[in-house]
């Protein structure tokens, strides 16, 4: 059964400083979504991975995967307000379960204050 | 080209009575997937549909609760005799073909008083 892993699930961080978001996911998936979601709203799709070493980068956030490890990261440079939001990752096709839904995992609810 | 529809946006039922929910796909989209969200939680699978089809419903409630994607229409998700544990954010998704990214919708949340 695939499960999915986040850390941390809390984040507050000061403007301009960097860090990374990290998502575990437990038997191998094919591939690897992260999200944003702002306070009553939907999921905003940021970045789809979809192979190992696979690197994508969106303004601030770039998003990367290793298969191998079972690890996707997310970092966050020189942070500003406007990312405070929930981050969430989720990994689907893996062995086990459907071909078809995702499995999310609990979210990093990230701060950014001035 | 219009993204995922949901309707209603807000949904206030009592304990007892029944919810509906609707989702209308992107256009061109065939695969339809239901994911409840609970305050604070990520997303949890429910159930994937295609036209008039199933296709995984391994994250439906046994009892209760009911979805289908007619030939015609939305996919109408059901919840039958609601209770307060219902009460949450429930997303649909759609996708072009399976393993093909997901878009969401803007999601129904339901709240059971």
């Amino acid at each position: 059964e695939l499960k999915v892993e986040q850390n941390p699930l809390f984040l507050s961080m000061q403007e301009g400083k960097n860090y990374t978001i990290y998502c575990n996911y437990s038997t191998t998936s094919d591939r690897l979504y992260w999200y944003r979601q702002d306070p009553g709203k939907s999921l905003e799709s940021l970045f789809v991975l979809l192979s190992n070493g696979a690197v994508k980068q969106e303004g601030r956030l770039m998003a990367s995967l290793d298969t191998k490890a079972r690890l996707s990261t997310l970092h966050i440079t020189a942070a500003v307000h406007d990312l405070s939001a929930t981050y969430f990752c989720a990994a689907g096709g893996g062995y086990g379960g459907s071909q078809g839904n995702l499995i999310f995992g609990k979210g990093t609810k990230l701060s950014v204050k001035p | 080209n219009a993204g995922v529809m949901q309707n209603p946006r807000h949904l206030v039922r009592r304990r007892g009575q029944e919810a509906r929910l609707r989702c209308s796909p992107m256009k061109g989209h065939s695969h339809v997937y239901w994911y409840r969200q609970l305050p604070e939680e990520g997303l949890k699978f429910m159930v994937y549909l295609q036209k008039e089809n199933i296709i995984d419903e391994s994250g439906m409630p046994k009892e209760r609760f009911s979805a289908e994607f007619p030939k015609e229409g939305p996919s109408i998700l059901r919840i039958q005799q609601v209770v307060r544990g219902d009460s949450a954010a429930y997303f649909c998704a759609s996708s072009p073909g399976v393993n093909y990214e997901q878009y969401f919708g803007p999601g129904t949340r339901l709240t059971v008083t």
